[in-house]
């Protein structure tokens, strides 16, 4: 998993603030997922992003997240008024070069007090 | 829908003992992979191996050994003479392909206390 880099490694934020999590791919990967990992669970998929294009969604709460993966820059995953059930682990992965190994980061653990 | 199931919600052995981690899967497609990820109280995520759903060649890495078996759809990972920096959560993941990528479905975790 070395190469993919996401920062902060930890975030608190206040109920209804914004947090802004960012992941930058290991290089020539083009393609970024997200995932959550609530306390004392395993990791859910939240969504599958290539530069530019959001793939795959599904697995995004209707409201206050959004994510991105812009043409120059990390990918970032966006959760608007946060809330205490929001305090979690952010995992990224990166995938790309023909193999099927998803690379992961370190993770952004979210602390919403 | 993709499933995978860790029954064993924790196990805790004595170092130097085996220890045998299940996974069972559901998937109706043919191909597929698996994977077996460890994640140490650090908390990041530690690749441990993957394994196409064509090849179920049991692979040995080591003190660790994975026995990948379709028809009962189950992929078990086994500890030789464990040891106390064994001690983790470990997940078992499924992958869900798309568009010739794939997101992962993972299992609940298993979480491994190795005593010594």
């Amino acid at each position: 998993n070395a190469g993919v880099m996401q920062n902060p490694r930890h975030l608190v934020r206040r109920r209804g603030q914004e947090a802004r999590l960012r992941c930058s791919p290991m290089k020539g990967h083009s393609h970024v997922y997200w995932y959550r990992q609530l306390p004392e669970e395993g990791l859910k998929f939240m969504v599958y992003l290539q530069k530019e294009n959001i793939i795959d969604e599904s697995g995004m709460p209707k409201e206050r997240f959004s994510a991105e993966f812009p043409k120059e820059g990390p990918s970032i995953l966006r959760i608007q008024q946060v809330v205490r059930g929001d305090s979690a682990a952010y995992f990224c992965a990166s995938y790309g070069g023909g193999s099927y190994e998803q690379y992961f980061g370190p993770g952004t653990r979210l602390t919403v007090t | 829908a993709q499933k995978v199931t860790q029954a064993q919600t924790e196990i805790s052995v004595v170092e130097k003992e085996d220890v045998t981690l299940d996974c069972v899967y559901e998937t109706r497609d043919t191909t597929y992979y698996l994977f077996w990820y460890k994640q140490p109280p650090s908390g990041e995520l530690v690749f441990l191996i993957r394994r196409n759903s064509f090849d179920e060649q049991n692979e040995i890495s080591g003190r660790y050994s994975w026995n990948f078996q379709k028809s009962t759809s189950s992929f078990n990972f086994t500890i030789t003479a464990s040891q106390v920096v064994d001690s983790a959560v470990y997940f078992c993941a499924l992958s869900d392909l798309i568009q010739g990528a794939q997101k992962l479905v993972f299992g609940q975790g298993t979480r491994l206390t190795i005593n010594p």
